[in-house]
């Protein structure tokens, strides 16, 4: 089973671009990357997901090398409405039971 | 409006009691998803079910029980013989991206605590 190894915090200011970068050392062949967003006391919420090179969508990108052992969330521009825990999960392409979440990235982003 | 339930928002146990979360999805998704939350800490999988009428242990199964009877719903027991129960109790469902693996999407949680 893949872990995977994200700081514990991040700060950073309106306006910046923050990436976010999550170490998954033993991904196999099948699997895919993706992040989830968190705030206090509710449910994750899905970002993006992406097997290799960039992912795009209306709220970041998800940058992955080609030997994908490591990956990075990139938020544009980000608010103060940013500040959550962000996690990143490797999601075995061929059961989705073998998910192991961990403690996450809890970014602050300051005015 | 679609979307994945939880009631109640908050639930208080007295020792010994069993307590039931309830987790309904008007998704017509079939897998389904407990995972429970301390705090500071990832979420860690309870049970999950990929079809009705069948489910599986997830890494901390002991002390709860589901049932799956209708694509629906999915309700989790905090039985008694959980000593510990006190957490962030989580329900998701999933669908598969194109592509790609199942994605999940998750409810508002349920907060038990331990009276």
């Amino acid at each position: 089973l893949a872990k995977t190894t994200q700081p514990i915090s991040m700060d950073s200011y309106e306006g910046q671009e923050v990436n976010i970068t999550c170490s998954h050392n033993n991904i196999a062949t099948n699997d895919y990357i993706t992040w989830y967003q968190q705030f206090p006391s509710q449910g994750p919420r899905f970002i993006i997901q992406g097997y290799k090179t960039k992912v795009t969508n209306e709220v970041a990108s998800l940058f992955i090398p080609a030997d994908r052992k490591s990956s990075t969330l990139s938020l544009p521009r980000v608010s103060l409405s940013d500040t959550a825990v962000y996690y990143c999960l490797v999601v075995g392409g061929d059961s989705n039971y073998q998910l192991i979440w961990g403690a996450g990235t809890k970014l602050i982003i300051k005015p | 409006d679609g979307g994945i339930t939880q009631s109640p928002k908050y639930l208080f146990r007295k020792e010994g009691q069993n307590v039931t979360l309830s987790c309904e999805q008007n998704l017509n998704h079939d897998a389904m998803y407990w995972y429970r939350q301390d705090p500071g800490q990832g979420l860690r999988l309870i049970y999950y079910s990929q079809i009705v009428n069948d489910f599986q242990k997830g890494d901390i199964a002991e002390g709860y029980s589901v049932s799956r009877e209708k694509k629906e719903s999915f309700p989790l027991t905090v039985t008694s013989a959980q000593k510990n129960p006190t957490a962030f109790y989580l329900c998701a469902s999933s669908l598969p991206l194109a592509g790609g693996p199942e994605t999940q999407y998750f409810g508002p949680g349920t907060r038990l605590l331990v009276l």
